[in-house]
């Protein structure tokens, strides 16, 4: 069976700090990779997401990348951490060429920026 | 931007079937409706979809109306491990096309 994975589970960070976020799925070859931000009260915000190995589509630009350097492993990154950061990053994943396409949601890292 | 529409909160009793609403008057022919659900600081959980046939899986049924303009999901014996925050989202089953997670029905469960 598949599992994704996040890591870590909560995290503070100071304001202006750096950011690394890591998402694996395991059980599964050439999964869709999505980054999710979902803030305090709201609805889910798709970040990034990749349909292989260094290839990385952005959905809203902001002071966040992502990067995908083996098949099953994706990373979310900042250099400098903002307040509006703050909020519970999700990971998903569907199967390459899935019918429908139904995401699947790791844990989350719920990240607060001080 | 969510083009589902969901009560705020239902209750349920324990052992009994929970019904969860959801209208989607302006569905497109292409878009499935989905159903999630996130307990309380976790990643939202996969339940359930379909396009216009009802399903049943070993978490759920799905009635979908002929028109399609509107769902319910259906858990037959609710348990207190079910209370948690219901999503129907309709979307294009497109790789990455985003799953708009809206407001949703939080449902508590009641011993």
């Amino acid at each position: 069976s598949q599992t994704i994975h996040q890591w870590p589970a909560t995290l503070v960070q100071p304001v202006g700090s750096p950011l690394s976020l890591e998402c694996t799925v395991e059980g599964t070859s050439n999964p869709n990779l999505y980054w999710y931000r979902q803030a305090a009260g709201r609805g889910l915000q798709l970040l990034f997401y990749s349909i292989g190995i260094d290839q990385i589509s952005s959905e809203v630009p902001q002071n966040l990348s992502a990067s995908r350097p083996q098949d099953r492993q994706f990373i979310l990154s900042s250099k400098k951490l903002l307040l509006s950061d703050s909020g519970f990053y999700l990971c998903a994943w569907d199967p390459e060429g899935g019918p429908t396409d139904t995401q699947y949601f790791g844990p989350g890292t719920r990240l607060t920026v001080l | 931007d969510a083009k589902t529409t969901q009560p705020p909160s239902m209750d349920c009793a324990e052992g009994r079937a929970a019904n969860l609403p959801c209208n989607h008057s302006t569905i497109s022919g292409n878009e499935y409706v989905y159903w999630y659900r996130q307990i309380h600081s976790q990643g939202p959980q996969y339940i359930i979809h379909g396009l216009k046939n009802n399903e049943t899986n070993e978490m759920a049924s799905l009635i979908i109306t002929e028109d399609r303009k509107s769902s319910t999901l259906i858990l037959p014996h609710a348990t207190l491990r079910d209370t948690a925050v219901y999503y129907c989202i309709v979307r294009v089953a497109i790789t990455g096309n985003q799953f708009y997670f809206g407001t949703g029905t939080s449902l508590t469960v009641i011993p």
